[in-house]
């Protein structure tokens, strides 16, 4: 069965450092995506970034990268040069090629102090 | 160019109401999602359009749960009979089909359900 897990219930940074949060995945698919969204407390998940299970390199977009390690099955989100405005929850979600639902993990909360 | 919009935002019910929440996907966008979230976890998949065809449902969905999308466009999720444990946050999301890659799936803000 597919799977996300988030060892992370919560992350501190201070801000303008970078911060690493974990994801690892499980499945048996050799076709697959990996995506990252950002949850603030309004409610609305933001899309981050992409990262498809054949791409040699690992995705950026601005601020975030995803540290793509395929042997590992890990898909760890970067947030460069953190600011206040990216307290929030974040979700990594893994989506196969043969059906058209996100499997989501259990999040990470991230505080970012002044 | 307009995001996923939900309406409402939140709704208050009494244990054993219907209602029904809905979903205005980006415009060009032809597949359309339900989810529902609950309190400290991650959204969990309820169902799929393709256009106005309901070609994926998840086992959370009973019998009490239906979705629509007559024209393709906009989307309804009706509860009937509502329980205590329906109370949770309904996300709608809609994609483009893309050939060679996964769809990226737009979310909206949610309606937040709670059942009394």
């Amino acid at each position: 069965a597919q799977k996300i897990t988030q060892t992370q219930p919560g992350m501190f940074v201070q801000e303008k450092e970078a911060v690493t949060l974990d994801c690892t995945y499980d499945t048996s698919d050799q076709s697959y995506g990996l995506f990252w969204y950002k949850q603030p407390s309004s409610g609305e998940m933001i899309f981050l970034i992409y990262q498809g299970s054949y791409d040699e390199q690992n995705a950026t977009e601005g601020r975030y990268s995803l540290n793509f390690q395929k042997a590992r099955k890990s898909a760890n989100l970067v947030i460069s040069a953190s600011q206040l405005g990216d307290s929030a929850m974040y979700f990594c979600a893994m989506i196969m090629d043969s059906s058209y639902k996100l499997i989501f993990g259990s999040g990470t909360r991230l505080l970012v102090r002044p | 160019d307009t995001g996923v919009s939900q309406d409402p935002r939140h709704k208050i019910t009494k244990r054993g109401q219907n209602v029904t929440f809905r979903c205005d996907p980006i415009s060009e966008h032809n597949r359309l999602y339900w989810y529902r979230q609950t309190l400290g976890q991650g959204p969990e998949f309820l169902t799929y359009f393709q256009n106005e065809a309901q070609l994926e449902k998840s086992r959370l969905l009973s019998d009490r749960f239906s979705a629509e999308r007559p024209k393709g466009s906009f989307s309804t999720l009706e509860i009937q009979r509502t329980e205590q444990g329906d109370s949770a946050m309904y996300l709608c999301a809609s994609s483009l089909a893309t050939s060679g890659s996964a769809d990226t799936q737009y979310f909206g803000p949610g309606t937040r359900l709670t059942v009394l």
